[in-house]
């Protein structure tokens, strides 16, 4: 089965420094995601993207972050200075639009001491 | 915004038959009902989807009703594996986002 990628796995970072995660979803797949998870939390959307640019964005996703699909491969999420609510597990996701499925990596722990 | 309710958590043993309900009044005519398992620290996992009527995979059974305000999420014979979190997911009536409930935390007993 196709995966998305994650990196790193954890990461581990001061408040007030900017982090970029780092995703490469399924090749063929057009729309793209940002969720996160704190800790004993469900899961929150952040924002989506298609076609070069955000399609959607929650309240969550305010001016500290942006993303980016520089290359046609990876996709990103900058939080441009962490704060420590930012502490969280950070996934994401593409969306295989012919069957409908979300696939999710396996994530990123970002812990902002 | 499409909204779910599930109940929140669900306790179960070896080898029974667990269902899960999802409430999903407000769904939209072209959205797919959609469950996910969770396991802590990974990434939520498709499960099986379906749009009416029954669907069943090697893993689950889907049962939604003719007016498709809920689902049924059937699992088969659960074992220890199986806790975990599970989601009943609807697409954002916006377009292509997926909203996650808080999900039902099953936990299989020996």
């Amino acid at each position: 089965e196709p995966e998305v990628t994650q990196t790193p796995s954890h990461q581990v970072t001061q408040m007030g420094q900017e982090v970029i995660l780092r995703c490469v979803p399924i090749s063929n797949h057009l729309y793209f995601y940002w969720y996160r998870q704190i800790l004993g939390q469900k899961v929150e959307f952040l924002v989506s993207f298609y076609n070069n640019e955000i399609s959607e964005k929650s309240e969550i996703f305010d001016d500290q972050f942006s993303v980016e699909r520089p290359d046609g491969s990876n996709f990103t999420l900058k939080i441009r200075s962490t704060k420590l609510e930012d502490s969280a597990m950070y996934f994401c996701a593409s969306f295989d639009s012919l069957n409908e499925k979300l696939f999710f990596g396996s994530g990123t722990q970002l812990s902002v001491l | 915004l499409a909204k779910t309710t599930q109940p929140i958590s669900m306790d179960s043993y070896e080898g029974q038959e667990v269902n899960i309900t999802c409430s999903h009044n407000n769904i939209a005519t072209n959205d797919y009902i959609t469950w996910y398992q969770q396991f802590p620290s990974q990434g939520p996992r498709f499960i099986i989807q379906g749009y009416k009527t029954k669907v069943t995979n090697e893993v689950a059974s889907l049962f939604i009703p003719a007016d498709r305000k809920s689902s049924t999420l059937s699992l088969p014979r659960v074992s220890l594996s199986d806790t975990a979190v599970y989601y009943c997911l609807l697409r954002d009536n916006y377009g292509q986002n997926f909203v996650f409930g808080p999900g039902t935390r099953l936990s299989v007993l020996p």
